[in-house]
């Protein structure tokens, strides 16, 4: 029930951006979109959450398109250290208490 | 920053015992999340609590239970264990269960079944 679709994998140069990318058409008016990512089997690790607008923090930006039916990820500088499983997870149900991780995207960032 | 607090870290149970994994959230934090992560796979929600009552459920098997006490930490509670059940349990836990706020995630128990 993870409602959301990401590529197996991607590639990234180091110092470029990285953007990933996450369909979930399926998503409804009140449901949010959060971002984790886990690295080596590390606890999942917060990134970024957003409803409608655009969303930045110190470590990434978040763009949702207008009908809300898939954003991207950016981490405009990646490093060897962002190498990890980016999740794309829409919070679902009435509490929002259901939080399901999908397949993830592996981002390597290579030097 | 407190985080998420999981205890033990590593545990060895043999087939058939019973293990119980403990979770701390966040201070004035009071929703906890747990999850399973087999070998290879991704996280997959087991259950939740808000305000020391069950949430959601998710694949949380029969032999597995979970609660929420009064100090609003948690504890799953694994019977009849079985060689599938090695893996990764995470804890996490936000303020205010709700759409919109952050979930805070452990770094996890290691059980492995022999």
């Amino acid at each position: 029930d993870a409602k959301t679709t990401q590529p197996p994998s991607m590639d990234c140069a180091e110092g470029r951006a990285a953007n990933l990318p996450c369909n979930h058409s399926t998503i409804s008016g009140n449901e949010y979109v959060y971002w984790y990512r886990q690295i080596h089997s590390q606890g999942p690790q917060y990134i970024i959450h957003g409803l409608k607008n655009n969303e930045t923090n110190e470590m990434a930006s978040l763009i949702i398109t207008e009908d809300r039916k898939s954003s991207t990820l950016i981490l405009p500088h990646a490093t060897l250290r962002d190498t990890a499983v980016y999740y794309c997870i829409v919070r679902v149900g009435n509490t929002g208490n259901q939080f399901y991780f999908g397949t993830g995207t592996s981002l390597t960032v290579i030097p | 920053a407190a985080g998420v607090i999981q205890s033990p870290r590593h545990l060895i149970k043999e087939k058939r015992e019973t293990a119980t994994l403990k979770c701390y959230p966040i201070p004035r934090h009071d929703t906890v999340y747990w999850y399973q992560q087999g070998p290879g796979q991704d996280p997959q929600f087991l259950i939740s609590f808000y305000e020391k009552m069950q949430s959601d459920k998710g694949s949380i098997p029969d032999r597995f239970s979970a609660q929420q006490f009064s100090d609003y930490h948690s504890e799953l509670n694994m019977s009849s264990l079985e060689l599938g059940d090695s893996a990764l349990y995470f804890c996490a836990s936000s303020r205010l269960g709700g759409p919109g706020n952050t979930i805070y995630f452990g770094e996890g128990s290691w059980l492995t079944v022999v």
